[in-house]
């Protein structure tokens, strides 16, 4: 019944390393997002994904690449891993409502990815 | 540059006080304005929301005063239980395509017993 999940729910890894964080959502939304948040507790949305098409894409380092399967899955992949990347990553999904406004995110609940 | 802004960073209250944080946007084009609340080790979660079109919106202890002339919008949580001790989120949000919202910085609300 999870309505948005991510995996794995912690991560930890050396630096220089590749790895991944799946979502999944089950709401039938067609937007999909990932936002960082560092230790101070801030949200930076990172990539925002409309019907699988790229629509935001923040001054990530290129070493983050998002890849959407479809509109229900928005993975994330990165590259040469670096101490600052150390966060809790989530996705999160939303949907317009009937009426052409913009309606509520719904959140994953987190990836916590350690970087040694 | 921060398009919603949020005051205050931390707030202490006494248990059944009112806990009132602030948010303020510049972006006209923003149609809703959702509160998150988070809890240490999870995502945040949809508290309350509201269009531009009302000025306010009530759900059980928790209100959002919206004043769309000053761009400004709050929230108070009535009658402040320990158990409201989270961190809480404004947003704003437009349609891109997709919906694009703008978080706030954060307000950690501690509710002391």
């Amino acid at each position: 019944d999870t309505a948005v999940s991510q995996t794995p729910k912690y991560l930890v890894t050396q630096m220089g390393n590749d790895k991944s964080i799946k979502c999944e959502q089950n709401l039938g939304h067609d937007t999909m997002y990932w936002y960082k948040q560092d230790s101070k507790k801030f949200l930076k949305i990172m990539f925002s994904y409309n019907n699988k098409e790229l629509i935001i894409n923040e001054t990530v380092p290129n070493r983050f690449s998002p890849k959407s399967p479809d509109k229900a899955h928005l993975n994330l992949h990165i590259n040469s891993l670096e101490l600052g990347d150390s966060a809790v990553y989530f996705c999160a999904s939303s949907q317009e409502s009937l009426a052409g406004h913009t309606d509520t995110q719904y959140f994953g609940p987190g990836t916590r990815l350690t970087v040694l | 540059q921060q398009q919603v802004k949020q005051s205050p960073q931390s707030l202490i209250v006494q248990k059944g006080g009112i806990s009132i944080i602030n948010c303020a946007y510049e972006n006209t084009a923003f149609d809703y304005f959702p509160w998150y609340q988070q809890f240490p080790g999870k995502g945040p979660a949809l508290l309350i929301a509201i269009r531009p079109d009302v000025s306010e919106k009530k759900e059980g202890r928790f209100t959002i005063s919206f004043n769309k002339s000053a761009k400004q919008f709050s929230l108070h949580i009535m009658d402040s239980q320990p158990g409201d001790s989270a961190t809480y989120f404004c947003a704003a949000s437009i349609r891109v395509p997709g919906n694009q919202f703008y978080f706030g910085t954060g307000t950690s609300l501690t509710v002391i017993p």
